[in-house]
This record gives structure tokens, sequence and C-alpha cells, in this order.
């Protein structure tokens, strides 16, 4: 069974940064990309980013590009989510998935980490 | 951009009915259009994927069909672990407003 454990969420102050960490175990790492996806409270999902295999190619939703950055280890089986100029409206469970090997869709996904971006 | 319409916004209905919901892009998505059940509290699960694939583990109730712009998924009998919000997703990304399917 694939595991995807999301950590790194937490309270941070508008304009402040913060950095999503996404420990992947018990399938081939470097076979999928991989995404991130979020969910303000409430609410429905938003795509965010996601990465290819060897970390060459990104895309982002228009919202968070020149603020977010994804990334991936590939000797860690880790993905990443560095978030900076964070804003108010950036307040939500973010989620770590894994790409389902035909692509177009997420097969696998973690429990969420919490960002709350608030003064 | 391609934009995603979900219909109903909810949907009440009792256990052993057939739900089918309904997912409308502005352009053609070809069959790159995926379905998800969210329950309270849990991460989306995959159901179907490139329209009328399901996924590894559910039920034979649950079916995908469409191409194009316009997409169904239909649960021939609602069990009680059913009632729950669906999306639809579009080329991996975009996703839906959701559909809430609830107990009539």
């Amino acid at each position: 069974e694939v595991h995807l454990v999301e950590s790194g969420g937490g309270l941070v102050q508008p304009g402040g940064s913060l950095r999503l960490s996404c420990a992947a175990s018990d399938f081939i790492f470097t076979t999928y990309w991989m995404a991130w996806v979020r969910q303000a409270p409430g609410k429905g999902l938003e795509w965010v980013a996601n990465i290819n295999q060897d970390g060459s190619v990104q895309y982002y939703v228009d919202s968070v590009k020149g603020r977010f950055t994804i990334s991936r280890d590939n000797t860690q089986n880790s993905l990443y989510l560095q978030m900076n100029s964070l804003r108010v409206e950036d307040t939500a469970l973010y989620y770590c998935a894994r790409d389902h090997i035909s692509g177009w869709s997420l097969d696998s996904w973690g429990q969420g980490t919490l960002v709350t971006v608030s003064s | 951009e391609i934009v995603l319409t979900q219909s109903p916004g909810t949907l009440s209905l009792s256990p052993g009915e057939r739900a089918t919901l309904s997912c409308r892009a502005s352009q053609s998505v070809g069959t790159h259009l995926a379905w998800y059940q969210q329950r309270p509290g849990q991460p989306p699960r995959l159901l179907i994927y490139h329209a009328s694939n399901r996924a590894t583990g559910i039920p034979d109730r649950f079916s995908g069909s469409g191409s194009g712009t316009d997409f169904t998924l239909t649960i021939s009998r609602l069990e009680p672990e059913d009632f729950a919000v669906y999306y639809c997703q579009r080329n991996g990304n975009r996703f839906g407003p959701g559909t809430k399917v609830d107990i009539k």
C-alpha cells in the first residue's frame, strides 16, 4: 500500500514562509509525477502544483506562481512545497498526491497538513 | 482556461437509489477526466480515471461515462458509505466545485 505523509504545516503570519514535506514509501517514487492539492476550510479541492519524475518540469496554478516552488528529492523519496509570501487565502489543508501511472488523475493521497495564515 | 461545472450542487437520495452526477467542461478534455469521492475528514479517493475506468478497489456500482465536454458518474445503488462529496477533475489538475450526495 502506498504511503504519503505530509508535514511542515502550521501557523504563519501573512508574508511569511513555510516548507511542506511529503515522505513517500512503498512504491517506486522515481516512476511517478507528484502533486500538491489544497482544500480551504469547508471548501472544494484546488490543485496547486505538480512535478515530473526527475524534477525538471513543474506546473503551478496561477494564484501561486512566483510564490510557491515544488521540488523533490528522489534520493530521499520526498516531495516538497516551498511557500513564500503567504497570504490569508493560502490557508488550507495541503495534500500530497501521486499521479496515476497512466496520468491525468491522482491515485494516492496523504492525510494532509494544515497551513494557517493569520496575523 | 477550461472550467468544470458540476451538477447538481446537492443530490438528496435514499440508500438503494441510483445517483447520476454530471460534470461539464467548457472545452473538450477528451477523456482526461477523473472522479473522486471525499468523505468528511478524509482525503479524496480516486474512483474513475480516463472518464470510464474504475480505479483499483472501487466497487462496480460506480461507473463513469462521457468524452469531450460532458461526463457522468453513476452510482447504481447507493450504499450508506457513498454519501459524500464527489469531485471531477480535468487533465490531472483543475477540479470541479463538487456535488454533495446526502441522505434524503
